[in-house]
């Protein structure tokens, strides 16, 4: 498709399981961002690739988090020993990255990560 | 200091009625401003986007901006039910590529 693609859709996992949660960003958007969202609650950053500059990880929570980007396209975000806390939906999006004035973002549909 | 922040809400607006939606912002240098809308269980959605000065008109949306007072708003003319959403404020960070969301508002148009 032409979206923004993540998956899996929904993730159930135990306490202490290690979850991976995969983006298809559209294609020739050379930026990825990775944004979390708890229930009823706003858009938390955790981290952006652009180009082969390297990631701002300045919103990931803790060391437990990781994402990496290949080849500059599909990108993948890595929640080790998973706690309750992190029970929330995970979106993807993508820009075209152009300019550093302008940029929308398209959205995934999200990856809802629930750990029991 | 929150670098996004907005009025959680309800806001509840009768059908017909001009909505306004606030939005304060942290930092100085930002010239890139965004309001998205986010329906229950949604992706955002980009409604609008302003860089300068001023009030930018959309249909029944008018985006406004104030760097001075680091404030944008975004109006709703003649709200309708299928506008009853999440309305979330994004700043796009000076000299990054890095977009911040505030809490969002969460508005009802009442029929």
């Amino acid at each position: 498709g032409a979206g923004v693609s993540q998956s899996p859709s929904n993730k159930v996992t135990e306490k202490g399981k290690d979850v991976e949660l995969r983006c298809d960003p559209i294609s020739g958007h050379t930026a990825l961002y990775w944004y979390r969202q708890s229930l009823g609650q706003g858009l938390e950053f955790l981290i952006y690739f652009q180009g082969n500059s390297a990631p701002d990880k300045s919103g990931l929570p803790s060391d437990r988090f990781s994402a990496e980007r290949t080849g500059g396209s599909v990108s993948t975000l890595t929640i080790q020993r998973t706690q309750q806390e992190d029970s929330a939906v995970y979106l993807c999006a993508s820009s075209a990255g152009l300019a550093l004035v302008s940029g929308e973002l398209f959205f995934g549909e999200g990856s809802r990560l629930t750990v029991l | 200091q929150k670098e996004v922040e907005q009025n959680s809400g309800p806001l509840s607006v009768p059908e017909g009625a001009i909505a306004s939606l606030n939005c304060t912002y942290s930092d100085r240098g930002s010239q890139s401003f965004f309001w998205y809308r986010q329906y229950s269980g949604k992706s955002p959605e980009l409604i609008m986007f302003i860089y300068s000065n001023g009030d930018k008109e959309d249909g029944r949306f008018t985006a406004q901006l104030n760097k001075a007072s680091q404030y944008v708003s975004l109006l709703i003319r003649d709200s309708q039910p299928s506008d009853s959403a999440t309305y979330l404020c994004a700043v796009k960070i000076s000299g990054t590529y890095k977009y911040i969301f505030g809490t969002g508002t969460r508005l009802k148009v009442l029929a």
